[in-house]
């Protein structure tokens, strides 16, 4: 059972839009959400996290949103730019166990020039 | 290291041959963690190591699958008898303690034939 559901496998964007990229979870014990990134032949790289107890955090042009309620958080890119392009990876954590991030299967953003 | 650094990059190996694949984290990192990742799906947590010790590899799929990082730097993670299914990308990060961000290789992509 998937935990952590990214249910779009792709994102089209015009540079200089928003990305909006989502992510389900069904563990209300996750505690912790982080986003990362992840480029062709490399390994995914930390991008921006939240904890439970906000429901906003921004760096930069990034912005993670958390709704507890609905156990739904999105990452917000503003304005997007071409070498945004890339797989983008919703990983959450229990409290109980910090250790272990549990993915989401990703999302392939596609920035168009 | 300046990195996360893991060998060989690529493995291609028969079914039922035993594999080794290496992991040498950031040097001032006491946690390392093996992840497994299939192809279009996020990682899966397989086990971590604080230093030398190993708290948690209830991630690993089966008795076939085992790691080690003796001295508390490397670790290594072994397949015996290495079957189809075991064809992924395997994924070793390291961080700072279990509570701060994770730092991800390349990964090894194994291939069983």
């Amino acid at each position: 059972d998937q935990q952590v559901k990214q249910n779009s496998p792709s994102l089209s964007v015009q540079e200089g839009r928003i990305s909006i990229l989502n992510c389900d979870y069904t563990n209300s014990m996750f505690d912790y959400f982080l986003w990362y990134k992840k480029y062709p032949a490399e390994g995914p790289t930390f991008l921006i996290s939240i904890s439970s107890i906000k429901d906003k955090n921004e760096d930069g042009r990034f912005t993670v949103f958390l709704n507890k309620s609905a156990k739904h958080l999105s990452l917000h890119i503003v304005p997007s730019q071409p070498g945004d392009s890339a797989v983008y990876f919703c990983a959450a954590r229990r409290m109980d166990s910090s250790y272990k991030l549990i993915f989401g299967s990703g999302t392939r953003l596609l920035v168009r020039p | 290291g300046a990195g996360v650094s893991q060998s060989p990059r690529y493995k291609v190996t028969k079914r039922g041959q035993d594999v080794t694949l290496r992991c040498d984290p950031i040097s001032s990192h006491a946690t390392l963690y093996w992840y497994q990742q299939a192809l279009g799906q996020g990682p899966e947590f397989l086990t971590y190591f604080n230093y030398e010790a190993q708290p948690d590899k209830s991630g690993l799929p089966s008795d076939r699958f085992s790691a080690e990082r003796p001295e508390g730097s490397i670790s290594t993670l072994t397949i015996q008898r290495t079957e189809q299914r075991d064809s992924a990308m395997y994924r070793c990060a390291s961080s700072r303690d279990s509570n701060t961000e994770a730092f991800f290789g390349q990964g090894t992509r194994l291939t069983v034939v």
